[in-house]
């Protein structure tokens, strides 16, 4: 199984700064199969990127993946307020799929 | 667009059997794609339960292979969890979801798709 470690726990920035989100992997893997989701209190996780660096549809330019295997970054370019949320990473090219642990981006 | 929509019972008692469906509308449940459920874990993030295919094959995480079985009922165009033995540590929200793109390619498997979950209490 791979396990996902994520850093920071928890990231405490102002609306308009660079956020950086970390995701380490257990052991080398493809970029190919890494993805990064948002999610928002109260609602569903949604898929950010997919392949460690290709945008979702509809999803802002100021969102970007990086990286390859084991280390993958993404990152918010200016964070905006409907930013502020928890983000998972995910290894999806074997079983169990598995997903980090949550960085929580939060206003300073 | 593909829709989810989970449902079930929201208490379960402890030893009991945790029973949910996902409806799947906008799309058929027989495409070939995988269909999964998914829910939060204390200090693990999300953690995924298991998979199904329109064929009917399975894929259990190893956690929680023991006591999970997932079907898919064709002729309702949706697919089920049954969780057993549930503790108070099965207490969450659980999500069903679907994959970006087809069965064989794994490139495809993230998932794109979510239901808006559906919280379950575990408790007499």
């Amino acid at each position: 199984e791979i396990v996902l470690t994520q850093s920071p726990g928890t990231l405490s920035l102002s609306p308009g700064e660079r956020a950086t989100l970390s995701c380490r992997a257990s052991q080398s893997v493809s970029s190919t199969y890494l993805a990064w989701y948002q999610q928002i209190p109260g609602q569903a996780p949604r898929l950010l990127i997919h392949g460690a660096s290709s945008r979702a549809t509809g999803i802002p330019d100021r969102f970007s993946g990086s990286g390859s295997g084991p280390d993958f970054t993404l990152t918010i370019s200016r964070l905006e307020p409907e930013d502020f949320a928890v983000y998972y990473c995910q290894h999806y090219g074997s079983s169990p799929r598995t997903f980090g642990q949550g960085t929580k981006v939060e206003i300073k | 667009q593909v829709q989810l929509q989970e449902s079930g019972p929201g208490l379960v008692e402890p030893s009991g059997t945790l029973s949910l469906t996902c409806e799947v509308s906008g799309g058929s449940i027989n495409s070939s794609n995988w269909w999964s459920w998914v829910r939060p874990s204390p200090g693990k993030g999300l953690e995924w339960i298991g998979e199904i295919s329109h064929s009917g094959t399975t894929n259990y995480n190893p956690s929680l292979k023991s006591r999970v079985t997932i079907s898919v009922d064709k002729s309702k165009n949706l697919f089920s969890l049954k969780l057993y033995s549930v503790t108070a540590a099965d207490t969450a929200v659980y999500y069903c979801a679907r994959d970006a793109g087809h069965y064989y390619d794994s490139s495809t498997h993230y998932f794109a798709y979510w239901g808006q979950g559906t919280l379950v209490t575990v408790s007499s």
